[in-house]
């Protein structure tokens, strides 16, 4: 059974600050690696995806990577109210397969 | 811009009663998922079409559950003879398909089945 494992939360951030979300996986031939946002009642959007260890930057969010500890993060700067949703973590095993496995994902409050 | 759209948004069914979902995919995207999310519960693969390929059918619950992709374009998920724990939003995602598990699905608004 693969699985994408995330802690459920709630997650409360001061705004202003930096939120930390975390996801680990069982499968070490995970091949890429995404983080959605969902509002509540809405439907999943992407923030980001990773395929290679390290760091991706993209404005305030960076996601890291590190396929040996099978772990995969989302770091949020200057956490904005707006940021307040559900963070899914999602991942892709087979190459050339798009399917997704979804963690259960982390429910983020900032509070103002 | 035309996004992914599903219908109904809502459907209210009693046990036992067949229900038909309708995705229509972003234009261009070869590839087509359905998901479903129960409450409190995280997103879960159901079926993946890809082009002309055999669907991947390993998520689908039961042999309750099948889904057909008519023309590359249109995609409906069928449910027979449903039972309350079918109740849960059902989405549909595409995406551009290409071969390396990289590509952004797109998400619908999801159809938000209630089976009394």
């Amino acid at each position: 059974q693969k699985e994408v494992e995330q802690n459920s939360g709630p997650l409360s951030v001061p705004e202003g600050a930096i939120a930390s979300l975390n996801c680990t996986y069982s499968d070490r031939g995970s091949q890429s690696f995404f983080w959605y946002r969902q509002y509540s009642g809405k439907s999943p959007e992407l923030i980001m995806f990773i395929y290679s260890n390290g760091d991706k930057e993209d404005g305030r969010f960076t996601a890291q990577l590190n396929k040996a500890s099978q772990y995969v993060s989302l770091l949020i700067r200057d956490s904005q109210p707006s940021d307040s949703a559900t963070y899914l973590c999602a991942v892709t095993y087979d190459f050339g397969n798009e399917k997704l496995t979804f963690g259960t994902g982390t429910r983020l409050t900032i509070i103002p | 811009g035309a996004g992914v759209s599903q219908s109904p948004s809502n459907k209210v069914t009693e046990k036992g009663k067949d229900v038909e979902l309708r995705c229509d995919p972003i234009s261009g995207h070869t590839a087509l998922y359905w998901y479903r999310q129960s409450l409190g519960q995280g997103l879960e693969f159901l079926i993946y079409f890809q082009g002309n390929s055999a669907p991947d059918k390993s998520g689908l619950p039961s042999d309750r559950f099948s889904a057909e992709r008519t023309g590359g374009s249109v995609s409906t998920l069928t449910i027979q003879r449903t039972q309350q724990e079918d109740s849960a939003v059902y989405l549909c995602a595409s995406s551009l398909g290409g071969l390396y598990g990289q590509e952004t699905q797109y998400f619908g608004p999801g159809t938000r089945l209630l089976v009394l």
